[in-house]
């Protein structure tokens, strides 16, 4: 089975741009969660979908959202952009069967950087 | 409010030494404890998860953490280290009731020198 991926890998931004990641999770897993990774702050989770729907977010400002479509795919944006989102965006997912409750395969991640 | 502590966020091996990473975790319902790994430039690598079952968990590479609910400790050893196993090691937690949401504690950079 292909592994998650993120498009694009790469970006670069200025403040007050808004930008798009992407996620195709694992074939067959419908729950897609992200995070965000950066040096002072380590890893944080932003929040996770399920069937198209926002089941859990992270504290983060209203300025980060997300959503996911009827094949799983994810994307999450983040507006008006300030240098402290400078950081790898990570995307996971998660199977559904009980055996693999809460066991999340990350994908190689978004590195955004924000001049 | 779960919170994960991983004490020394840097660790330094000699190769064919015992690793030891240490993560100590906090949670007011039974937790979910993973260790994950990552390489410079990647994403996360699932090491190994403890879901209530055996308290001595084996994962991948060798890798083998211990659940200790008195101690509330998830520790991970490897008996004698690699030059491949230097990376960055993250302990996580969660909860049953969460969904998908894990708990990250700061990190621990493993070095192993030859």
């Amino acid at each position: 089975k292909a592994g998650v991926t993120q498009t694009p890998r790469y970006l670069i931004k200025t403040r007050g741009q808004q930008v798009t990641l992407s996620c195709s999770p694992i074939s067959g897993h419908r729950s897609v969660s992200w995070y965000q990774q950066t040096p002072g702050q380590g890893l944080q989770f932003l929040f996770e979908y399920f069937s198209e729907t926002q089941r859990n977010k992270g504290n983060f400002p209203g300025r980060f959202s997300g959503r996911q479509f009827s094949n799983s795919r994810s994307e999450m944006n983040v507006s008006t952009l300030e240098l402290g989102d400078s950081a790898l965006y990570l995307c996971a997912s998660t199977p559904t069967t009980a055996a693999s409750y809460n066991e999340q395969f990350f994908g190689p991640g978004t590195r955004l950087t924000v001049l | 409010a779960q919170s994960v502590t991983q004490l020394g966020s840097h660790v330094s091996v000699s190769e064919g030494a015992l690793v030891l990473l240490r993560c100590n975790y906090s949670s007011s319902v039974p937790p979910y404890l993973f260790w994950y790994v990552q390489y410079p430039n990647q994403g996360l690598q699932l090491l190994l998860k403890y879901t209530s079952a055996a308290t001595l968990v084996k994962g991948i590479n060798g890798f083998e953490a211990e659940f200790k609910k008195s101690e509330t400790s998830f520790h991970l050893t490897k008996p004698s280290a690699h030059m491949s196993d230097a990376a960055e090691y993250f302990c996580a937690v969660s909860d049953a009731g969460s969904a998908r949401q894990l708990t990250f504690g700061s990190g621990t950079q493993l070095t192993v020198l030859p």
